[in-house]
C-alpha cells in the first residue's frame, strides 16, 4: 500500500532534549516537504526536499533541521526543543518537484508534539 | 501568491449533493486550483485539480468558472465520512521549488445524518 508513515505519532518531552520525528515513504518521491498546522495558522511549511542530499528552508524552519540522506526518508530534528514547537506535524511526500498539474501530495498521519 | 476565500463552515445532509465554494479573483493563467480535505484526526487528502475546464473524479467533480476566479467542488452524495475541512489551493505551474501547498482556513463540512 502506498503510503507515508511517520514515527513517532505522539510525543511529549521537555524543553531543551532533543528529538527526531521519522518520515519514511514507500512511492519512490522525489519531493518530501515538513508542515506544521497550530490552531488558527493553518498548515506551514518547514522545510522540503526536491531530491536526496537537496534540501531548502520552507516558511518557518527556525528550531529545526533536517536531512535527506536516502530517497525514501526524511527525518525532521528538533535540536533544542521549545514549548513553541508544541504543535501537529505532518510529512508529504509527492512525484516530481514541480507545481501546477504535478501537486498531488501525499500526508502522514501526522505527529502531535507536546514540549514541556 | 493568489489567494483563496472561502466560507468557514458549511452544513448538509447525508446523501444529498454539497456544493463547496472558493473565491481566487486574483488567480494567474499558469494556476492550476487544488482541493484537499483533512478529515478529524488525519493528515489532508488530495480530492480533485484543475486548470480551465471541469474536472470528475471517483471523488468529487470540480466546477471552475468561466473567468476562473471562483470554482466548486461537488461532492455528489455527502456522507458521514465526508465531514472534514476542505481546502482549495492554487498551485502556479512555474513554481519549481516543489510546489508549497498554501493552506488557508478551509471550509469546515459537517454532515448530518
Amino acid at each position: 500500500e502506498a503510503q507515508v508513515t511517520q514515527n513517532p505519532r505522539y510525543l511529549i518531552t521537555v524543553t531543551g532534549k532533543k528529538l527526531t520525528v521519522t518520515c519514511s515513504q514507500n512511492m519512490n518521491h522525489e519531493y518530501m516537504s515538513w508542515y506544521r498546522q497550530d490552531p488558527g495558522l493553518g498548515l506551514r511549511q518547514i522545510y522540503y526536499s526536491m531530491n536526496v542530499e537537496v534540501t531548502d528552508k520552507g516558511d518557518v524552519p527556525e528550531g529545526y533541521k533536517v536531512s535527506r540522506k536516502e530517497k525514501r526518508n526524511f527525518p525532521l530534528i528538533l535540536e533544542s526543543p521549545s514549548p513553541n514547537q508544541t504543535s501537529l506535524y505532518f510529512c508529504a511526500s509527492k512525484r516530481g518537484t514541480a507545481g501546477g498539474a504535478y501537486n498531488e501530495q501525499f500526508f502522514g498521519p501526522g505527529t502531535r508534539l507536546t514540549v514541556l | 501568491d493568489a489567494k483563496t476565500t472561502q466560507p468557514n463552515s458549511m452544513e448538509s445532509n447525508e446523501e444529498e449533493p454539497v456544493h463547496l465554494p472558493c473565491n481566487h479573483s486574483t488567480i494567474s493563467g499558469t494556476d492550476y486550483i487544488h482541493w484537499y480535505r483533512q478529515l478529524p484526526s488525519q493528515g489532508p487528502e488530495y480530492v480533485i485539480h484543475g486548470l480551465t475546464s471541469n474536472v470528475n473524479n471517483r471523488m468529487a467533480s470540480l466546477a471552475i468558472a468561466e473567468d476562473r476566479k471562483s470554482s466548486t467542488l461537488i461532492l455528489h452524495r455527502a456522507t458521514l465520512r465526508d465531514a472534514a475541512v476542505y481546502y482549495c489551493i492554487l498551485s502556479d505551474r512555474r513554481d519549481n521549488q516543489g510546489g508549497k501547498l498554501i493552506f488557508g482556513q478551509g471550509t469546515e463540512l459537517s454532515v448530518k445524518p
